[in-house]
């Protein structure tokens, strides 16, 4: 089955930063990657989503960039805001294998 | 976007009771719908597939037994926590797919069980 790793577990920044979180995936047939953020006591929220077809894909602070050669792909929020702060997953194929999570804590 | 509710939103309850916890989706219609179990800091792990009309099927190391699933209707799929013990406490989160969404999970916001 499909096993998604990411890195890192934690990230700290001060506002105004970029935040970059990479996740790896093993199989090679999955397509669409979503990324969630998940705020204390709540379910996970889309934020942003690439297919395989294209290699890179923003909305506003939010990109995501896709190398399945390396099966890898990575999120970018840049301008950092106190309200970024959350635990952000990463998932292969329709969420059903998600990511370990990565706390991101964005400084005042 | 689409919109999926859960009930309750937290439920606390004794040793070996049973617990329900429902899954709707408000503004579409979900063929297939997915529960999640997320212990404290941890990811969320897939415990089972609810399809409507038919058997759940079951993620490894998940017991269908404890672990009861009913997708009535194209709304509404039900979990319930059979004879709960305290190490069933978790998060309990549902997802669903929208057709034509292309893979596009919508989540519920989750129920928290505790088990005395």
């Amino acid at each position: 089955g499909e096993n998604v790793e990411q890195h890192p577990s934690t990230l700290s920044v001060q506002e105004g930063d970029s935040a970059v979180i990479k996740c790896t995936y093993s199989d090679s047939a999955s397509n669409y990657f979503p990324w969630y953020k998940q705020e204390l006591g709540k379910g996970p929220q889309l934020i942003i989503d690439i297919r395989s077809n294209v290699g890179e894909k923003k909305d506003q602070r939010i990109a995501v960039t896709l190398n399945k050669t390396a099966k890898h792909f990575s999120l970018h929020i840049t301008e950092t805001q106190p309200e970024d702060s959350a635990v952000y997953f990463c998932a292969a194929e329709r969420a059903l294998t998600f990511g370990s999570g990565t706390r991101l804590q964005v400084q005042p | 976007g689409a919109v999926v509710s859960q009930h309750p939103s937290w439920v606390i309850c004794k040793s070996g009771t049973s617990v329900k916890i429902e899954c709707r989706s408000l503004d579409f219609q979900a063929t297939t719908m997915f529960w999640y179990r997320q212990f404290p800091k941890q990811s969320l792990m897939l415990m089972a597939t609810s399809n409507e009309g038919s058997k759940a099927t079951y993620e490894q190391g998940v017991e269908k037994d404890k672990f009861l699933i009913n997708h009535a209707s194209l709304t509404l799929s039900t979990l319930t926590v059979t004879s709960a013990h305290p190490e069933d406490s978790s998060f309990y989160i549902c997802s669903a797919p929208r057709q034509g969404a292309l893979n596009e999970q919508f989540f519920g916001p989750g129920t928290r069980l505790t088990v005395l």
